[in-house]
């Protein structure tokens, strides 16, 4: 089975500019997650959608970042403005039922540098 | 919310020697308790999970207890050898969330 896609893998730039990172899940994943990762952390929940709904955002900086998942399958996480503090890993997550416990199957992530 | 500790946040062992990784919640209400494991430029991936109806579960090297009255569950690999070494991260889960542990980095030496 195909795995969690991410794209950009890398992304630089300035603070203040805009940036976006697109996540495409397991197929038949009803659940996603964005997760940031700062170096040396564990990684902090931002976002949880079931289907094309947001379950959780209670951690989403919403002055800076937003997300959606339209249609209930591809997710995009936009920062506008970045600081230099949100220089990290972003990470996309999905699993397959909210109703049932099951793993998390992560991407390979987007490293953003902001200067 | 969620308070989620690991210990330690550092260890490192002899090959072949074993290795244990203590995860405290604060969360009664928790009851699925997975360990990830995260090699260095990689993304965080399963290694063996338990759910609050079991005590303890085996998968080879690896083994996870849970003390859910005390609130803590614990990773332990035996025989440990090189390419164990990464970081390991606790994330006990309540109602869809999981909450990720600080990290605890193993080394294993050669």
């Amino acid at each position: 089975e195909a795995g969690v896609a991410q794209s950009p893998r890398y992304k630089i730039i300035e603070k203040r500019q805009s940036v976006a990172f697109w996540c495409n899940p397991i197929s038949g994943h009803a659940t996603l997650y964005w997760y940031q990762q700062i170096l040396g952390q564990g990684p902090k929940l931002l976002i949880q959608f079931q289907n094309n709904g947001v379950v959780d955002d209670s951690q989403l900086p919403k002055d800076r970042f937003s997300a959606e998942r339209l249609k209930g399958v591809d997710s995009t996480l936009k920062i506008q403005p970045a600081k230099l503090e949100d220089s990290a890993v972003y990470l996309c997550a999905s699993s397959g039922k909210r109703e049932t416990i099951e793993p998390l199957h992560f991407g390979n992530g987007t490293r953003l540098t902001v200067t | 919310g969620e308070n989620v500790e690991q210990h330690p946040s550092t260890l490192s062992v002899q090959e072949g020697d074993s290795a244990v990784i203590k995860c405290t919640y604060s969360d009664s209400a928790s009851n699925y308790f997975p360990w990830y494991k995260q090699e260095l430029g990689k993304r965080p991936q399963l290694i063996i999970d338990i759910r609050s109806n079991v005590g303890e579960k085996k998968d080879q090297r690896i083994a996870v207890t849970l003390n859910k009255t005390a609130k803590h569950f614990s990773l332990h690999i035996t025989e440990t050898q090189p390419e164990d070494s990464a970081v390991y991260f606790c994330a006990p889960r309540n109602t869809g969330k999981l909450i990720f542990g600080q990290g605890t980095t193993l080394q294993v030496k050669p």
